[in-house]
């Protein structure tokens, strides 16, 4: 099956730094990925999509300027998390639909994030 | 306000039992229904669902939708602990995918 990957899987990091965190396809290609966010114990909420070539599109409340998201090619997209805090200490998890399948959600393993 | 419902929250059952698990939705230019499994990182897919009425089937796993009354179950027979997860159903309507709360199964020895 089609393969997405993350990185960093965790980091932990000082409050007011920025964290980036990249997601990529391994074997296709994705125009566009998903970016979500899981607090613990709750269902994944939809932060972002991801166009290559294009500006991301935000859902309502989140922050653009503090979650900057760049997707450079049609395997990478980048999440960057700007002067984190403790708040923004999440699960972030991105996920790539299959071309010609867009319906067909593949995730990658996800980042954990700790802001001290 | 659109929305995707998932029951029951938590669910226990013992091994060889069989679940039956639900999601609900209400939501505007429903594209698909789709359901994961989710165990410590990020979901795993299971099914995506489009038409009503056709069951899938993978395994001891299969689901089904209903278009007409807006909902899909995922029944899992013969469970094993290794089917102890979390289930997420996500429905796509328009360009937007929205999870359930998730259903958390633990199946017991």
């Amino acid at each position: 099956g089609a393969v997405v990957s993350q990185h960093p899987s965790w980091v932990i990091c000082k409050s007011g730094t920025s964290v980036k965190i990249e997601c990529r396809s391994l074997d296709f290609q994705a125009t566009t990925m998903f970016w979500y966010r899981q607090f613990p114990k709750q269902s994944l909420m939809l932060m972002a999509t991801s166009n290559e070539g294009s500006k991301a599109t935000y859902e309502q409340g989140v922050e653009k300027d503090k979650f900057l998201i760049n997707h450079a090619s049609l395997t990478l997209s980048t999440l960057t998390v700007t002067s984190a805090h403790p708040e923004d200490s999440s699960f972030y998890i991105c996920s790539a639909p299959l071309a010609g399948s867009t319906d067909t959600q593949y995730f990658g393993p996800g980042t954990r994030l700790t802001v001290l | 306000e659109d929305k995707v419902v998932q029951s029951p929250l938590s669910l226990v059952v013992h091994e060889g039992d069989t679940v039956t698990l639900n999601c609900s939705y209400e939501v505007t230019n429903f594209r698909s229904l789709l359901w994961y499994k989710q165990e410590k990182k990020a979901p795993t897919f299971l099914f995506m669902l489009t038409s009503s009425g056709i069951e899938k089937k993978s395994g001891r796993l299969s689901s089904i939708l209903d278009k007409k009354e807006l909902f899909s179950i995922l029944n899992i027979t013969a469970t094993q602990t290794g089917d102890s997860a979390v289930y997420l159903c996500a429905v796509i309507y328009g360009n937007k995918l929205v999870f359930g709360a998730g259903t958390i199964l633990r199946v017991k020895s």
